[in-house]
């Protein structure tokens, strides 16, 4: 059973360009978690998505960010005119749909390293 | 308030010591703790978790210890390898809700 999986790995952007970042979630997975991760910090959450539902999006940013998770195909961020502000590792966690409130363990990809110059 | 450009704290162990790291959460009322591993370049790796109804939790060659009172949790590393290096991360959430609330991490260094 494949990992997490995000592509690209490193993405370059200069400022004003647009960055889309893809996570494929594990297989049996439905629920997919997007955090963002400063230089010798710790990851911060930015939105929880379902199928075709974003679920909590409290720590997304107002403008300029947005993510889905479609019927077919992979969970995507996208960041649209960027700002050297941006530059941060991405990390998509999926994890099986809970049960009973519990909470069920959360498993991360590799990350996407974005650098906006 | 949160500090940013602030180097992460270290420990430094010899191969073989045993490690403790140690952790402060925010939210009383979470549950629910998961320490994660991150290896330079990668994501976070799941080591060991453990619920608000239990105070130690034992797995291989890792010890998680909660104390409600103090809002406080540390993960004991028993005979530590160079393959420990990493920095380690502590989690929390609670019933209910699904999302992670990280700290800002520990570097642990194994020299041999």
């Amino acid at each position: 059973n494949a990992g997490v999986m995000q592509n690209p790995r490193h993405l370059v952007r200069r400022r004003g360009q647009e960055a889309r970042l893809r996570c494929s979630p594990m297989k049996g997975h439905s629920h997919v978690y997007w955090y963002r991760q400063l230089p010798e910090e710790g990851l911060k959450f930015m939105v929880y998505l379902q199928k075709e539902n974003i679920i909590d999006e409290s720590g997304m940013p107002k403008e300029r960010f947005s993510a889905e998770f479609p019927k077919e195909g992979p969970s995507i961020l996208r960041i649209q005119q960027v700002v050297r502000g941006d530059s941060a590792a991405y990390f998509c966690a999926s994890s099986p749909p809970a049960w009973d409130g519990h909470y069920n363990e959360q498993f991360f990809g590799p990350g996407t390293r974005l650098t906006v110059l | 308030g949160e500090s940013v450009g602030l180097h992460l704290p270290t420990l430094s162990v010899q191969e073989g010591d045993n490690s403790i790291i140690n952790c402060a959460y925010s939210n009383s009322a979470s549950d629910y703790f998961i320490w994660y591993k991150q290896e330079s370049g990668k994501g976070p790796q799941f080591i060991i978790d453990i619920r608000s109804n239990m105070d130690k939790r034992q797995g291989q060659r890792v010890t998680v210890l909660l104390n409600k009172t103090v809002k406080h949790l540390s993960l004991q590393i028993a005979a530590t390898q160079p393959g420990d290096s990493a920095v380690y991360f502590c989690a929390e959430t609670y019933s209910g809700y699904s999302t992670l609330t990280f700290g800002k991490g520990t570097m642990l260094l194994v020299s041999p």
